[in-house]
């Protein structure tokens, strides 16, 4: 157990539609991390926060949108949901000053229908 | 454009034998490396990296080699366990502090 959760597990969902996607970080650490895994794409960065402010931007889509809370808590908003969106969404969180070494949540699976 | 590569999607080996995998990178800015595990229906699991300034790291069964000059990183794990059975992915550290993954390199360990 890494000390990452992420609700819900699994998500189905039709076209068009709107969902969001929960993390928790492991207690203390103050970045998270999405992540994406398409079947061939591997995993792909989306996007980073620490402590509440967006830190780097990778490959996300402008129908993709993310906050982290003052809790820390993050959340991952995507919108206009299109088949290809199917994938693996994973969170990660690391400490401050180790940004590298991320620990993983274990997922939300997000089907697109 | 694929920065980090594994090239072999899949390898197998006897338990008790040695299991490298292998990895190559493009960017020489890279300045930290690791290498993840992960089983079906889990997030990945940190397993063990390397810093640029240094050739070797070893953790137990775990050792990992990097060759810079050769843009080149590898994972010996000795002696191979079949619980090692997993999908391994190199990564690298990019200038923002995200990872850069390999697309994984399937392990089977039989008994």
């Amino acid at each position: 157990d890494s000390g990452v959760t992420q609700t819900p597990k699994h998500l189905i969902t039709a076209t068009g539609q709107r969902v969001t996607l929960r993390c928790s970080p492991r207690s203390g650490d103050l970045s998270v991390y999405w992540y994406q895994q398409s079947l061939d794409q591997g995993l792909q960065f989306l996007i980073q926060y620490y402590n509440g402010e967006e830190r780097a931007k990778g490959n996300i889509l402008e129908r993709f949108s993310a906050q982290q809370f003052p809790d820390l808590h993050s959340e991952l908003n995507l919108s206009s949901l299109e088949l290809g969106d199917s994938a693996l969404y994973f969170c990660a969180s690391s400490e401050a000053g180790v940004p590298y070494e991320q620990y993983f949540g274990p997922g939300t699976r997000l089907t697109v229908t | 454009d694929q920065q980090v590569k594994q090239n072999s999607p899949s390898l197998s080996v006897q338990e008790g034998r040695i299991s490298i995998l292998n990895c190559d990178y493009t960017n020489s800015m890279f300045d930290y490396f690791l290498w993840y595990k992960k089983y079906p229906a889990e997030g990945p699991t940190f397993l063990i990296s390397i810093s640029s300034i240094k050739d070797k790291n070893e953790d137990g069964r775990f050792t990992v080699f990097l060759n810079k000059s050769a843009k080149h990183l590898s994972l010996h794990i000795v002696p191979s366990q079949p619980g090692d059975s997993a999908v391994y992915f190199c990564a690298a550290g990019g200038s923002q502090g995200n990872l850069i993954f390999g697309k994984g390199t399937k392990l089977s360990v039989k008994p």
